[in-house]
């Protein structure tokens, strides 16, 4: 079964740097195609940004001045960084394969658990 | 970007249909044919269940259908039951390369 499974810092202060992966799991899953989504509570979805296996990336605008993401295609794992992050980043932030079956779609197929991530002084 | 629209809330009894719209512009919805469909029931991380306007992932039931008209795509549930009541939320590829989600919908069961 193919599965996505979330690690990283859920609290975080002003100004500091939120860092997650994401990795894939299960037998032949190996994505080529991944996104990182955010909820703020009680809100709807926010779609963060995309990365191929080509390395290929595309970010939001409200927020490409401060994301990074990154892709281990030998550990199977993807990775996201925002820097200086406020209050407003308070939110559950799942990542997205693209990806499932052996094809590739213009759509989220396999979603991770999410991580609940609180910025606060 | 801004969110795509769809109504805030969508209510019906058991065993009825409902229709949940989705609206965007000619740069997301009505550029390609790539909107997609997520549940999410309270607590739990979404769930795709339409992709590509109307093609359904393995083991999603065929009360679930999708289509699309210009700048509005459409959600509708058949026969709808309990289980169905969860927030439900479009998303569409731009011509950005970028995601664009909606504002989501909450689907109450009555």
């Amino acid at each position: 079964q193919e599965q996505l499974q979330q690690w990283g810092a859920e609290f975080l202060k002003p100004s500091e740097t939120l860092s997650l992966t994401c990795g894939a799991y299960g037998e032949s899953f190996s994505p080529g195609y991944w996104s990182w989504i955010r909820q703020p509570p009680g809100r709807g979805l926010e779609w963060i940004g995309q990365k191929y296996r080509s390395g290929t990336t595309s970010y939001s605008p409200s927020l490409r001045s401060r994301v990074t993401m990154s892709l281990d295609t030998s550990k199977n794992q993807f990775s996201l960084q925002l820097t200086s992050v406020t209050v407003a980043d308070t939110a559950v932030y799942y990542c997205a394969s693209h990806c499932s079956g052996g094809y590739c779609y213009y759509g989220m197929q396999v979603w991770g658990q999410g991580t609940t991530v609180t910025v606060s002084s | 970007q801004s969110a795509l629209t769809q109504p805030s809330s969508v209510s019906g009894s058991p065993g009825q249909s409902i229709t949940i719209s989705c609206t965007g512009t000619t740069d997301n919805v009505g550029a390609y044919n790539y909107l997609s469909w997520y549940q999410q029931p309270p607590g739990k991380a979404p769930k795709v269940i339409i992709f590509h306007v109307n093609e359904r992932p393995s083991g999603i039931s065929n009360r679930f259908s999708g289509s699309k008209s210009g700048n509005t795509a459409s959600l509708t549930i058949s026969d709808l039951q309990a289980e169905d009541e969860a927030d439900y939320y479009c998303s569409s590829y731009t011509r950005s390369d970028t995601y664009v989600f909606g504002s989501g919908t909450k689907v109450i069961v009555l």
